[in-house]
Order: structure tokens, then C-alpha cells, then sequence
């Protein structure tokens, strides 16, 4: 069975950071990887998703992951954050269901 | 279009009980899955149904059920509660069970068991 293992538990950075969230996967199979983002008091948004082709990933609100197959990973990354990036990532791999991550959390200061 | 609706928004239980959560599907979604979210960790995989049938099932145990009604829509029934089911439960769908759709989600339940 596939999982995910996302390295960091919490992040705290300053406005205009640049950001790489790291996560890696478990899983033999062709695979499909997510990042969602969860805002304080909200339900899980979709970021990015990779299913095949250009392993460089553009989502939304700036974000970007790169999947390298070589090292099992899908990392999350931002040039410049801003305060309101503050929430929860989750790193996610879908076979038949969808398996996530323990998360990491964002603070952005301002 | 409608997103994912969840109810009841907050539950507050007493150990030994049984609850009832639902899930109001996207519309054109066929496939609902749900995922317990405890306090400071990731959404971890209960179960799928897809087309009124279970499709999966994650590391819980019997006392976890699930159905879904001919309209897509879904329940997730716990009996016995635990201490330890308090937690956020959230519901997705996706337009089919296959591995390339992403999920719609709700914004959960949040069961507390006293």
C-alpha cells in the first residue's frame, strides 16, 4: 500500500521567504501525488496535482512541485510567501483511495 | 454547482454511543470517500463507496460503517464511540473511483466523545 511521509512538522518563515516543503512517497505503481492546503477553520483545497509529463508541477497561488521519481519525491515549493500562506500542507498519493501526509505547518510572519 | 456538504458542523458524545454523519456528494460526483483527521495529524483513509458499494477500506475497525444512498449522498455510522474517535471527520467525492481525479472536500464534522 502506498503512504507518505512529509518531513517537516512545523515551518515558520518570514514574508518573502521562499519555501520547499518536502514529501516523499512509498508506492511500486504508476502514481499520482496532490498537494491540498488547509486555512485555519477550512476544508481541504486542492494546490497541484501530478499524473504524467512535465514533472515540474505549476498550481495555484504561486505554488510549484517537482516530482523526482529517482528520490520518491513531490516537493512543494513558493519563491516568496506572503502572511496569508499560513496553514496547513498536505502532501497526498492516490491509487484507488487517496493517502496523505502527517501535514506540515506553516507560519508565515509578517 | 454545489460543493460538498457535510452535517452536523460540531457533535458532542458520550463514550458507548453510536453517531451518524453525513455527506451530500458534489453534484455529478459518484464516489464518496471519508477520512478521520485527528487533532494535529493527516486525514487518514476510513473508507470509499463508490456506485452504493464499499471500494476500500483503511486500518479501522467493524464498529466504523458506512453506506451510500442511491443519490450519492453518504453516511458514516460509528458505534461503541471511543475517547479516541473525537476527531474532524471529512467527506470527498470525486466524479469516479478512478486514480487521476482529485477530490472535492467538505468542511467535516467535528465529533467530540466525552
Amino acid at each position: 500500500a502506498q503512504s507518505v511521509s512529509q518531513h517537516n512538522h512545523h515551518v515558520i518563515l518570514s514574508e518573502a521567504a521562499s519555501l520547499e516543503l518536502g514529501c516523499n512517497y512509498s508506492y511500486g505503481g504508476t502514481v499520482n501525488l496532490f498537494w491540498y492546503v488547509q486555512y485555519p477553520g477550512q476544508h481541504l483545497q486542492l494546490l497541484l496535482k501530478y499524473f504524467s509529463g512535465d514533472p515540474l508541477v505549476k498550481g495555484i497561488k504561486g505554488f510549484e512541485a517537482e516530482f523526482i521519481k529517482s528520490k520518491f519525491s513531490f516537493n512543494l515549493r513558493k519563491p516568496s510567501v506572503q502572511w496569508s500562506d499560513t496553514a496547513e500542507y498536505f502532501c497526498a498519493v492516490r491509487d484507488n483511495d487517496m493517502r496523505f501526509g502527517a501535514g506540515t505547518r506553516l507560519t508565515v510572519k509578517p | 454547482e454545489t460543493g460538498v456538504t457535510q452535517s452536523p458542523t460540531h457533535l458532542i458524545k458520550t463514550r458507548g454511543q453510536q453517531v451518524t454523519l453525513r455527506c451530500s456528494s458534489q453534484s455529478g460526483h459518484n464516489t464518496v470517500s471519508w477520512y478521520q483527521q485527528a487533532l494535529g495529524q493527516g486525514p487518514q483513509f476510513i473508507f470509499q463507496y463508490y456506485r452504493e458499494e464499499e471500494n476500500g477500506r483503511g486500518n479501522f475497525p467493524p464498529r466504523f460503517s458506512g453506506l451510500q444512498f442511491p443519490n450519492y449522498s453518504s453516511e458514516l455510522n460509528v458505534n461503541a464511540l471511543e475517547l479516541d474517535d473525537s476527531a474532524l471527520y471529512l467527506c470527498a467525492s470525486s466524479s469516479s473511483a478512478g486514480p487521476r481525479l482529485s477530490y472535492t472536500f467538505g468542511s467535516g464534522t467535528r465529533l467530540t466523545v466525552v
